[in-house]
């Protein structure tokens, strides 16, 4: 059964750090690309970051570009997203979702439960 | 940045009747790699069709996707009571990937 796990959310003040993990299983985690996902409460979602299978190319949403570093580590089935100079903007349940392909551009097929992530003073 | 647009941004229909979603884009969608998801209250988001009209595993044949260039449908023939919920479109032709800002299906 494939299953993705996401941990690392909590509050955290303006300005810090949080680094957020993501558990893969159930499948050759380094034949898949992954991504990481948010929705804000109650709002849609929007896509944050992916990357391919072997790390060959990586991309980001702008709101978070130069501030957010993805990474994997295949040798552990294991998804990261490294969130430095956090905003009050970025509160959201982030999600890490496993690519249908091995290339960053392909849809999504299977989401973990999600981590929350408040950026509170 | 495809900036995506879903009308309408709420559908109120009752089960049995056939549901049509709209998804526009800015911009052409490369190779129509257009995906559509469901996703309902406290859950995480469900993937239904990939490249447009490609059917993901396990869905239901009722869900059918079409479109191409910057017009997308997904097309519910006859809403079940477990099709209510949120529907998103997404394009992953280019970076940034980008969501529509969806389309709640309601119990009229």
């Amino acid at each position: 059964e494939v299953q993705v796990v996401e941990s690392g959310g909590g509050l955290v003040q303006p300005g810090r750090s949080l680094r957020l993990s993501c558990a893969a299983s159930g499948f050759t985690f380094d034949d898949y690309a992954m991504h990481w996902v948010r929705q804000a409460p109650g709002k849609g979602l929007e896509w944050v970051s992916g990357i391919s299978w072997n790390s060959g190319s990586i991309g980001y949403a702008d709101s978070v570009k130069g501030r957010f570093t993805i990474s994997r580590d295949n040798a552990k089935n294991s998804l990261y997203l490294q969130m430095n100079s956090l905003r009050a903007e970025d509160t959201a349940l982030y999600y890490c979702a496993k690519g249908r392909g091995g290339a960053l551009y392909d849809s999504k097929d299977y989401w973990g439960q999600g981590t929350l992530v408040t950026v509170s003073s | 940045e495809i900036v995506l647009t879903q009308s309408p941004g709420t559908l109120s229909l009752s089960p049995g009747e056939r549901a049509t979603l709209s998804c526009r884009a800015s911009q052409s969608v490369s190779s129509s790699y257009l995906t559509w998801y469901q996703q309902k209250p406290g859950q995480a988001p469900r993937l239904l069709i990939y490249a447009a009209s490609r059917r993901a595993t396990g869905i239901p044949d009722r869900f059918s996707g079409s479109g191409s260039g910057t017009d997308f449908t997904l097309t519910i023939s006859r809403v079940e009571p477990e099709d209510f919920a949120v529907y998103y479109c997404q394009q992953y032709g280019s970076s940034p990937l980008t969501f529509g800002g969806g389309t709640k299906v309601e119990i009229k």
